[in-house]
């Protein structure tokens, strides 16, 4: 257990409102993620985060935004959600365990966003 | 473009049969390979990595990296019921922390 946590766990909306998800971290984990994932695309990585007001766009950034202010919250943002946003979201840190010599990603308990 | 590929699956076996899941990937400079389960409606979690060519072996796991190939595999011997799930395959690149998943394979072991 990395200690992560998703908030909210499902959340259903409606096009064109603004929706933010956090994903909270007990352990000072640098570096955080987050994810969607849709039947036949997998797990896609949308931004992540290696450090506090550090970020950086991943490969299914458009129309999502972040924040991370402190070390244990990264936000994720919909500014204007539509409906090829639903989906399953994960979040996502990096962490190095005894016996690993490569950084290991863990995830958090995933929020299903629904657009309507 | 960087890419994992799996078959989707579903891959049948009979409970205490092994398992084989493979996984290929384009970047020849891939050092990081790993294999997650995903149970329905749940989250990844991790149950094998490996950096090296050759076998890594874990209880009933066995992960199979061959790197000239640009292969990896996991190996499920005796499976069981429990090990009916999606098998994702995720591929970390030298110099970033960004990390690639396959599609995922759906295994289901019939009892």
């Amino acid at each position: 257990d990395a200690g992560i946590t998703q908030s909210p766990r499902h959340k259903v909306t409606e096009t064109g409102t603004p929706v933010t998800l956090r994903c909270h971290q007990t352990e000072n984990h640098r570096y955080m993620y987050w994810y969607r994932q849709d039947p036949g695309h997998g797990l896609r990585l949308i931004h992540y985060s290696y450090g506090v007001k550090d970020t950086d766009k991943g490969e299914v950034s458009d129309g999502y935004s972040v924040s991370r202010s402190k070390t244990e919250d990264f936000l994720l943002t919909l500014e204007s959600a539509t409906s090829s946003q639903t989906s399953v979201y994960f979040c996502a840190i990096s962490e190095l365990k005894e016996g690993q010599v490569e950084d290991t990603q863990y995830f958090g308990p995933g929020t299903r966003l629904t657009v309507l | 473009q960087k890419e994992v590929e799996q078959n989707s699956g579903p891959l049948s076996v009979p409970e205490g049969a092994i398992a084989s899941l493979n996984c290929t990937y384009s970047d020849r400079g891939s050092q990081s390979f790993f294999w997650y389960r995903q149970y329905s409606g749940k989250s990844p979690e991790l149950i094998m990595f490996i950096y090296s060519n050759g076998d890594k072996e874990d209880g009933r796991f066995t992960a199979q990296l061959n790197k000239a190939s640009q292969y990896v595999s996991l190996l499920i011997r005796d499976s069981q019921p429990s090990d009916s799930a999606t098998y994702l395959c995720a591929v970390n690149y030298p110099g970033t922390y960004k990390y690639i998943f396959g599609t995922g394979t759906r295994l289901k072991v019939l009892a």
